[in-house]
């Protein structure tokens, strides 16, 4: 079974807009974290933001947030004011505790800011 | 600037050729990673360092072959490739915590695109 799932192979937002990319996990370890990463054309996967699954509070980081809901297994990525520069490959991925540094990536969505 | 640099970050070889790929980390980590991310498919983990130690190494074929002199530099070392290697290499590193916590993150370097002939 898929760790990491990533239903929208790719999304269009209009700039300015919020955008919302979806995201669900599927694990049995109580202790795990998410992660969201952004990959733009050059390459390079920029960490964006993390969720741990004992947080009380959906995580933020500037203009991204993360809309974590534990007992649905999701944990969307929310950009808000979206810029064109937002224009990119975005990954969600998990590390269990129980599997040290294995990380789980999902397929990826990619994102178009339409100016 | 994220700190783990690769080189070359483009490389065509042929089937018969040797060649290394090159990740150095500036961030004072101790574990290091090599990633495969072909076209259409989630990142693939390939090799894991911790504390200069092999730590994992997810059924990769032996053509592949890394190598971790000192906590911040990595290697792969590439010999008679496929071309359904051509992909994207991607090397990253983290903080690992006594203890093994989930919390740390991997920094990501810029990739190596490689095409094999």
């Amino acid at each position: 079974a898929q760790k990491i799932t990533q239903t929208q192979p790719g999304m269009f937002v209009q700039e300015k807009e919020a955008v919302t990319l979806d995201c669900t996990y599927d694990t049995s370890d109580p202790s795990y974290g998410l992660f969201w990463y952004k990959q733009p054309s050059s390459g390079e996967m920029i960490f964006l933001i993390y969720q741990g699954s004992y947080d009380q509070q959906n995580a933020t980081e500037g203009r991204y947030s993360l809309n974590f809901q534990k007992a649905r297994k999701s944990a969307n990525l929310v950009i808000s004011a979206s810029q064109l520069g937002d224009s990119a490959m975005y990954f969600c991925a998990m590390r269990e505790s129980t599997t040290g540094n294995q990380f789980y990536f999902g397929t990826g969505t990619s994102l178009t800011v339409i100016p | 600037e994220t700190g783990v640099t690769q080189t070359p970050r483009h490389l065509v070889m042929g089937m018969t050729n040797k060649k290394s790929l090159k990740c150095e980390q500036h961030l004072g980590h101790n574990a290091m990673y090599w990633y495969k991310q072909s076209a259409k498919k989630p990142l693939e983990l390939m090799f894991v360092y911790n504390f200069k130690e092999q730590t994992e190494n997810n059924s990769v074929p032996s053509r592949f072959s890394p190598e971790c002199p000192n906590s911040s530099h990595l290697f792969l070392h590439l010999h008679t490739l496929q071309p359904e290697d051509s992909a994207l290499y991607l090397c990253a590193s983290s903080q690992e915590l006594a203890g093994g916590s989930h919390v740390e993150t991997q920094y990501f370097g810029p990739g190596t695109r490689l095409l094999v002939l």
